[in-house]
């Protein structure tokens, strides 16, 4: 199967940008999404980037993929306190879903 | 308003009781999932059924069961050979056939279950 890795945690100061990175093993991924889960909630999707493309922006959210090192990262530009959850990095292979274990991000006012 | 119910949010069971939690989805999607997260921890994959009347094991589903009579529903029971079912559970839906965004899964609130 697919290995997604995240880093646990992430803390920054509002107002700054927040880079959340996320690597997969399986070159034949599709699609890759970032969801968002606040406390005590289910996932939301943020964004998502087709495999064939090397960037996304929407807003205040800009997707890097990087296929030769399958290296995938979201960006938040301007990160507010209200973006204090937990970041899910997911992977579609062949109609199956890998996540990765998540990335805490603490927004410091 | 499309989306994916479940009911209860939180869920008390002593030990040895059998519960069942229910996930309901009004977006037509033929795919559903159900997924275990436990504190720190990423998502597990318990059972997932891509069409009414099949239904799959996930990577942990050792002590529970699933049933898949309508397209609209999917619940999950956690029997009392699951050794430590304290958890957080989350039902998931997807279309088959990919969209622009490919097959996303759409996500329920979630069930907190703990057992005393």
């Amino acid at each position: 199967g697919e290995d997604v890795e995240q880093s646990l945690f992430l803390s920054v100061r509002e107002g700054d940008s927040s880079v959340i990175n996320c690597t997969y093993t399986d070159s034949s991924s599709t699609y890759l999404y970032w969801y968002k889960q606040e406390p005590g909630a289910g996932l939301q999707l943020l964004t998502y980037i087709f495999s064939n493309m090397d960037m996304k922006q929407d807003q205040r959210l800009t997707v890097l993929l990087n296929k030769k090192d399958k290296h995938l990262s979201l960006r938040i530009a301007d990160t507010q306190t209200g973006d204090s959850a937990i970041y899910f990095c997911a992977v579609a292979t062949f109609n199956k879903f890998y996540f990765g274990s998540g990335t805490k991000l603490n927004v410091k006012p | 308003d499309g989306g994916i119910t479940q009911s209860p949010k939180y869920l008390f069971r002593k030990e040895g009781q059998n519960v069942t939690l229910s996930c309901e989805q009004n977006l037509n999607h033929d795919a559903m999932y159900w997924y275990r997260q436990d504190p720190g921890q990423g998502l597990r994959l318990i059972y997932y059924s891509q069409i009414v009347n099949d239904f799959q094991k996930g990577d942990i589903a050792e002590g529970y069961s699933v049933s898949r009579e309508k397209k609209e529903s999917f619940p999950l029971t956690v029997t009392s050979a699951q050794k430590n079912p304290t958890a957080f559970y989350l039902c998931a839906s997807s279309a088959t056939s990919g969209g622009a965004s490919g097959n996303e899964q759409f996500f329920g609130p979630g069930t907190r279950l703990t057992v005393l």
